[in-house]
């Protein structure tokens, strides 16, 4: 099955300074992948996603790369805030036997300070 | 549009008892629903998913079980919770045969004593 690997686990960062954070997944037939906040205590949401025929896309002080060759994708925070600090989620999903199917990353806890 | 029921928010069990945690999804059909459960620094790991009603594929073998007895119904089950079942328990819809983002409910926070 899917296996995705998310790094780093903690990042800490001051206030307006950039984050990265970086998935690699195994299955070259995923195509889609979406990344999640999880604020304290509550659901993950959407922020922002990919899917395989993109490189890049950026949605405001958010962006994700993919690099379908080396199967690794990226999310970029600029001009972080403290409301920035969450736990961040990585998937990548494919199509397997009619069912869709995400496998998560373990999670990336996002501090930043003012 | 659409909406996601989760409940309860939080359950204290005693070891050895049942479990019984339902989700439901307005405002859509057939949709794929899943079933998560989010331990510290292990992530989402995912339990169940489905794709129609009766349809269950599990992914970790388990003290636990799923069923879709309707559409837009997820129910998780335990006969007989352990003290590993302790963790937050997400369910999750997406749009039925198509690769796209899940919705996730509030989250079930169960401790089992």
């Amino acid at each position: 099955g899917e296996n995705v690997e998310q790094h780093p686990s903690t990042l800490s960062v001051q206030e307006g300074d950039s984050a990265v954070i970086k998935c690699t997944y195994s299955d070259s037939a995923s195509n889609y992948f979406p990344w999640y906040k999880q604020e304290l205590g509550k659901r993950p949401q959407l922020i922002i996603d990919i899917r395989s025929n993109v490189g890049e896309k950026k949605d405001q002080r958010i962006a994700v790369t993919l690099n379908k060759t080396a199967k690794h994708f990226s999310l970029h925070i600029t001009e972080t805030q403290p409301e920035d600090s969450a736990v961040y989620f990585c998937a990548a999903s494919k199509v397997a036997g009619g069912s869709y199917i995400p496998t998560f990353g373990r999670g990336t806890s996002l501090i930043v300070h003012p | 549009s659409q909406t996601i029921h989760q409940w309860p928010a939080t359950l204290v069990q005693p070891v050895g008892s049942p479990l019984s945690l339902e989700c439901t999804v307005e405002g859509t059909s057939n949709p794929n629903l899943y079933w998560y459960r989010q331990a510290a620094g292990r992530g989402l790991q995912l339990l169940f998913y489905s794709v129609g009603i009766g349809q269950i594929s599990s992914e970790v073998p388990q003290n636990l079980s799923a069923s879709r007895p309707q559409d837009r119904q997820f129910i998780l089950s335990s006969k007989k919770l352990l003290l590993s079942d302790s963790g937050f328990y997400l369910c999750a819809w997406s749009v039925g045969k198509v690769n796209t983002e899940a919705f996730f409910g509030q989250g079930t926070r169960l401790t089992v004593v």
